[in-house]
């Protein structure tokens, strides 16, 4: 089943402005993940934000989470045209032992 | 040096042909999964192992058979292969259900 809703399906932006992606989810969770994938390659761990926490920063990056919302966002500032890829969520439901994935947002830079 | 490699990156073959995919990662994790990406980039677990056991089986199937030789190797053999089976396969691998780790995929394509 899939347990991750991404919005906006795709979206583009010009380098440097911030780019915000939304994930909403069903169930309770243990942990909810975010990650990026570029064209033709695996994807790539960003980020993991546990349920009892709300908020978490690296680098870049700024992820929240609204557990009583089932919703999670996250915010890359000041884009680069590297950030060009896809971007998932991935909720660690509770006793499932497995990740579920969104289906993704296409974030595109424009230099 | 590669934390989670996949071989072929690449495989193109006829329906009812039987084809593997070897996956290995070199991270001490204990588990690895299996994952289909289709082309509209949704990503959906197949199987997770546990130090060599089974522990998810999401509905696949019974031509495809996964196989642990150790903690380390986690393989996927397709039998009689159709052409819905075309599609990304990412092997992965995690300490708990944590960060997870991805190969770089192997695109199987089905004539």
């Amino acid at each position: 089943s899939q347990q991750g809703e991404e919005d906006p399906q795709a979206l583009s932006i010009q380098e440097g402005e911030n780019a915000t992606m939304n994930c909403s989810y069903k169930t309770s969770i243990n942990n909810l993940q975010w990650y990026r994938q570029n064209s033709g390659r695996g994807l790539v761990h960003l980020i993991l934000i546990r349920s009892n926490e709300r908020e978490k920063h690296s680098g870049r990056l700024r992820v929240t989470l609204d557990t009583s919302k089932k919703s999670s966002s996250l915010l890359i500032t000041a884009s680069r045209a590297a950030d060009t890829a896809s971007y998932f969520c991935a909720t660690d439901e509770e006793g499932a032992q497995k990740l579920v994935f969104g289906q993704g947002t296409r974030l595109t830079i424009n230099p | 040096d590669t934390a989670v490699s996949q071989t072929p990156k690449y495989l193109v073959t006829q329906m009812g042909n039987d084809k593997s995919i070897k996956c290995e990662q070199n991270l001490g994790h204990d588990t690895m999964y299996w994952y289909k990406q289709d082309s509209k980039k949704f990503l959906k677990i197949m199987f997770s192992y546990n130090n060599k056991e089974l522990i998810i089986n999401e509905t696949v199937p019974n031509r495809f058979s996964p196989k642990s030789p150790d903690k380390a190797h986690l393989n996927l053999h397709i039998n009689s292969l159709e052409l819905g089976d075309s599609a990304v396969y990412f092997c992965a691998s995690s300490r708990a259900v944590d960060e997870q780790f991805f190969g770089p995929g192997t695109r199987l394509t089905v004539l």
